[in-house]
């Protein structure tokens, strides 16, 4: 499975953009890049995903870099219930693969948000 | 996106027992997926469900100790066997959501082994 690697942790104070950054050196052609952020005593959460283009959604945006090699979340205006750790995870897209469709998570970062 | 309703939400056992757990989703999925989270670490995937078919394990998952049930689109059941203090871990189901290719978790099984 390719893998992903994210700073352990990060802080940001309210109000001000969050950018959270992954690298996934190894990042095959058929690789989504999703991200996922799990609250105190919730299960993830789904944030956004993206494959090759830049991705906005309601909660965040995804940059992907030209070579797919690394990304970062962005998270424009941090609240402090944005305050989660954030899993980057790459998942395969190939139908009929061994690893079709799984998600592995790493330790994701842990995102401290202060008033 | 789909909604998952997961059962129990907690549960305290005494070693030796079995707990069952169970995944009801709101829409018809292909695949469901079951994870473990020990204290204070990531996700594990355990295993793959797909119905009509066996579960798939992951590497140090085998069914004897976690067997797993897909008896329609909607439906899984994890069972966790023979627990010891050891299997003290928060249980999730997975499904991917139709219609943006994200995946929706269930709020998780919070399952305390003494």
């Amino acid at each position: 499975d390719a893998k992903t690697t994210q700073p352990n942790s990060m802080e940001s104070n309210e109000e001000e953009p969050v950018h959270l950054p992954c690298n996934h050196s190894t990042i095959s052609g058929t690789d989504y890049i999703h991200w996922y952020r799990q609250l105190p005593s919730q299960g993830p959460e789904y944030v956004i995903h993206g494959l090759t283009s830049n991705v906005n959604n309601r909660m965040a945006s995804l940059a992907i870099a030209e070579d797919r090699k690394s990304s970062t979340l962005i998270l424009h205006r941090a609240t402090l219930r944005d305050a989660a750790v954030y899993y980057c995870i790459l998942r395969d897209g190939r139908a009929g693969g061994t690893s079709y469709g799984k998600l592995t998570f790493g330790q994701g970062t842990i995102l401290t948000v202060h008033p | 996106s789909a909604v998952i309703s997961q059962k129990p939400s907690r549960d305290i056992c005494q070693r030796g027992t079995s707990l069952t757990i169970q995944c009801q989703v709101d829409s018809q999925v292909t695949m469901m997926f079951w994870y473990r989270q020990q204290p204070g670490q990531s996700l594990t995937l355990i295993a793959t469900a797909n119905q009509g078919s066996e579960a798939t394990y992951e590497s140090g998952f085998v069914i004897d100790k976690f067997p797993i049930s897909r008896p329609n689109l909607t439906f899984s059941t994890l069972t966790v066997s023979n627990m010891s203090p050891e299997d003290s871990s928060i249980y999730l189901c997975s499904v991917v959501a139709t219609g943006y290719g994200g995946y929706t978790f269930g709020s998780g099984t919070r399952l305390t082994v003494v």
